[in-house]
C-alpha cells in the first residue's frame, strides 16, 4: 500500500543536485512531499494536486505525472541543510486515506 | 500557544498495561491522524478523523483504540500495550483533503 521511494539513501556534496522519486500502484489524488530531519517531526515542503503539475520551493521542486502514478523531487544545488528524510505521501481519494513513502535518506556533506 | 501538541513525550511502559497519548491542536482544524514511525517501515497510519465523532482505520489499526469527542483532542489509547508497539507516534492535522498536514512533536514509547 505505501508507496515507493527511490533511492533508499543519497550522499551529495554541497552544490550537487539529487532526485527523489515516489511510485505508486494505485492511483493517486495528490502528492505531497515532507522533509524530517533527525528527532524531529515531518515538515511540509509542498503538495501537488494535478497530473502534470510542477511546483517549485527555493530551489527544491517537484513534478507529478498522474497517469504513471508517479512524482518526483529535484534538489538544485543541494545545501547542508537540505539534509534529513524525505517522504512522499499520497491521497487515494477524498477520504483522506493517506500513505507516506518508504522515505529517502539524503546527507549533504561540505 | 497556537499549533499542535502531544503528551507526554516520552512513555515507557510494560507489557499488558493500557496507554493513552493524547494529542491537541488548537486551529479547529476538521481532520486528524495518528501514525506511527518505525525503522524501515517509514510513517504508517493509525487512524484518522474527519471531525468530532467520526473516526476510521488506517494501515495498522490493530492494538489501539481511538475517540474523538472533540475538535481539537484525538487521543490513542493502547488497551494492552505489547513490545511490537515500541515506536514513535506522531499526531498531525489539516483542515480537509489536499491540505497539508501539521505534525506534532511525537511521543516515544518504549514497551518493556
Amino acid at each position: 500500500q505505501q508507496p515507493v521511494q527511490s533511492p533508499q539513501a543519497v550522499i551529495l556534496r554541497e552544490g550537487e543536485d539529487a532526485v527523489i522519486n515516489c511510485s505508486s500502484s494505485k492511483a493517486l489524488y495528490s502528492v505531497h512531499w515532507y522533509r524530517q530531519k533527525h528527532g524531529e517531526a515531518p515538515v511540509f515542503l509542498m503538495i501537488l494536486l494535478k497530473g502534470g503539475e510542477q511546483k517549485g520551493h527555493e530551489k527544491i521542486s517537484a513534478s507529478f505525472n498522474e497517469k504513471k502514478q508517479q512524482s518526483s523531487l529535484y534538489l538544485t544545488a543541494s545545501q547542508l541543510s537540505y539534509s534529513g528524510t524525505y517522504f512522499c505521501g499520497t491521497e487515494r481519494n477524498t477520504g483522506n486515506q493517506f500513505y507516506f513513502g518508504t522515505g529517502t535518506s539524503l546527507t549533504v556533506i561540505p | 500557544d497556537a499549533g499542535i501538541t502531544q503528551s507526554p513525550r516520552y512513555k515507557i511502559t510494560e507489557t499488558g498495561r493500557q496507554v493513552t497519548l493524547m494529542c491537541h491542536q488548537t486551529w479547529s482544524h476538521s481532520y486528524m491522524f495518528w501514525y506511527r514511525q518505525d525503522l524501515g517501515h517509514g510513517l504508517r497510519l493509525i487512524y484518522y478523523s474527519a471531525a468530532a465523532d467520526i473516526t476510521d482505520k488506517g494501515e495498522v489499526p490493530d492494538g489501539y483504540v481511538v475517540s474523538r469527542s472533540k475538535t481539537e483532542n484525538f487521543p490513542l489509547t493502547l488497551e494492552s500495550a505489547t513490545r511490537s508497539q515500541t515506536s514513535v507516534y506522531f499526531c498531525a492535522s489539516n483542515p480537509g483533503s489536499y491540505n497539508e498536514q501539521f505534525f506534532g512533536p511525537g511521543t516515544r514509547l518504549t514497551v518493556l
